[in-house]
């Protein structure tokens, strides 16, 4: 396995449910990130993680609840979601989160639709 | 307010040349990123430019004025493959990357 994978790439769940997205990286990065990508809208940054301590939390719902156990996996939990939570997840990762260039390589995304 | 600014779709003739636009206002700046997303597929990095001028790189530049807050992105000799979405993202003062809502580039033969 090479780059950033995604698991499932595709999830449809009730709003009762509890479901995980797992997110691995394969490139020896230090910095791990989740994003939702809803159509035609800018990507929102949800959490990030700096050798496996999370930054930032952009005001995530709680329903939302990360894992980064180590720095090549990160988990994003889901509990008692919402319709509008429907989106694409994507994981990203980079060497860092500061000073240089540290451009982000993402994942395939899992598409999740809440029912 | 943190805000960049795309337009929503551009289309374009193949072996043709397009600049897609984008300005930004942002909380400091480290750096513009480019990213290319095909539909259903992960973005991937295209360029970045934290210094003015323009970076070449193969048929695509990208160009900086951090004294105007813009940036573009040039595609020459357009493939069908280059049919995809653009993205930009500006590093503000705290590292942190904030996402245009991306251009949709579609290439007609």
């Amino acid at each position: 396995e090479t780059g950033v994978t995604q698991t499932p790439r595709h999830l449809v769940m009730g709003m009762t449910n509890k479901k995980s997205l797992k997110c691995e990286q394969h490139l020896g990065h230090n910095a791990m990130y989740w994003y939702k990508q809803s159509a035609k809208k800018p990507l929102e940054l949800m959490f990030v993680y700096n050798f496996k301590e999370q930054t930032e939390n952009n005001s995530v719902p709680s329903r939302f609840s990360p894992e980064c156990p180590n720095s090549s996996h990160l988990f994003l939990h889901l509990h008692t979601l919402q319709p509008e939570d429907s989106a694409l997840y994507l994981c990203a990762s980079s060497r860092g989160t500061s000073g240089d260039a540290y451009e982000q390589y993402f994942g395939p995304g899992t598409r999740l639709t809440v029912t | 307010g943190q805000n960049i600014d795309q337009p929503t779709e551009m289309t374009a003739t193949e072996g043709a040349i397009v600049q897609i636009n984008c300005t930004y206002q942002t909380s400091g700046f480290n750096g513009l990123f480019w990213y290319q997303q095909h539909a259903g597929e992960a973005p991937t990095f295209l360029s970045y430019n934290v210094l003015d001028g323009l970076e070449e790189k193969g048929r695509f530049s990208s160009f900086l004025s951090r004294s105007k807050g813009y940036s573009y992105l040039l595609l020459k000799e357009l493939q069908m493959k280059d049919s995809a979405s653009y993205l930009c993202a500006v590093r503000d003062s705290n590292y942190q990357l904030i996402w245009g809502a991306g251009t949709k580039l579609i290439i007609k033969p």
